[in-house]
């Protein structure tokens, strides 16, 4: 079976610093996701890719930047951290068809002080 | 763009229960695909049950909704619920070119002995 590793799992930042989250997968699926969870506000879509070299902006992408070099990894960075942020971000893959499920990373865990 | 509302924050009920989340969505595209997600304490969430078949009831592990495109909804409902039903439960919707999933804001499922 296949895995999605995300990097680091805990990030603490200073206010304004850019940071870098990294996500691997080796399902060989062609679609990946970053979302970012926060309480009461559920999943929301930061970026996406539907093949390498391939980005497309999501509903929250501005304070974000990604990149898809290779079919099997996605990175994002917080271009400037906010003070107080607190927040999970969640990598996904998927084949990308319509009907396919996606399989989630463990997450991502970001404390900016 | 599309939308997925979910309405209560929090459900709280004893074991042996009866369960309904509830899940409306909105889009222009008239095939959409209706998803619920589950995500346990400290886990990624992961994919329950899906469906694109109107009036069709599909189940897995005890839980079961049926798409009616006639009033947008896509409840999940379970007959007796169980401790380890406790968890927090995501509907999202698929639709167009599919790509992307949108996800609702989130139940968290509370089951007390």
């Amino acid at each position: 079976g296949g895995i999605i590793t995300q990097t680091p799992k805990f990030l603490i930042g200073q206010e304004g610093q850019k940071l870098t989250l990294k996500c691997q997968q080796n399902f060989n699926h062609d679609t990946m996701y970053w979302y970012r969870q926060d309480s009461g506000k559920g999943l929301r879509l930061i970026y996406y890719s539907i093949t390498e070299n391939d980005l497309q902006k999501g509903d929250l992408s501005e304070g974000y930047d990604a990149s898809r070099e290779k079919k099997s990894s996605f990175s994002l960075t917080v271009t400037s951290a906010q003070k107080n942020e607190m927040a999970v971000f969640l990598c996904a893959s998927s084949i990308g068809e319509g009907n396919s499920d996606y399989t989630f990373g463990s997450g991502t865990r970001l404390l900016v002080i | 763009g599309d939308s997925v509302t979910q309405t209560e924050g929090l459900v709280t009920l004893t074991e042996g229960l009866p369960v309904m989340l509830n899940c409306t969505y909105q889009t222009i595209y008239s095939n959409p695909f209706l998803f619920w997600y589950v995500q346990h304490l400290n886990e990624s969430p992961r994919l329950l049950l899906k469906s694109f078949t109107d009036n069709k009831r599909t189940e897995h592990q005890g839980f079961h909704a049926t798409l009616h495109k006639s009033s947008s909804s896509f409840h999940l409902q379970k007959s007796s619920a169980q401790l380890s039903d406790s968890a927090l439960y995501y509907c999202a919707l698929s639709a167009g070119m599919g790509y992307k999933l949108t996800f609702g804001t989130g139940t968290s499922l509370l089951v007390d002995p």
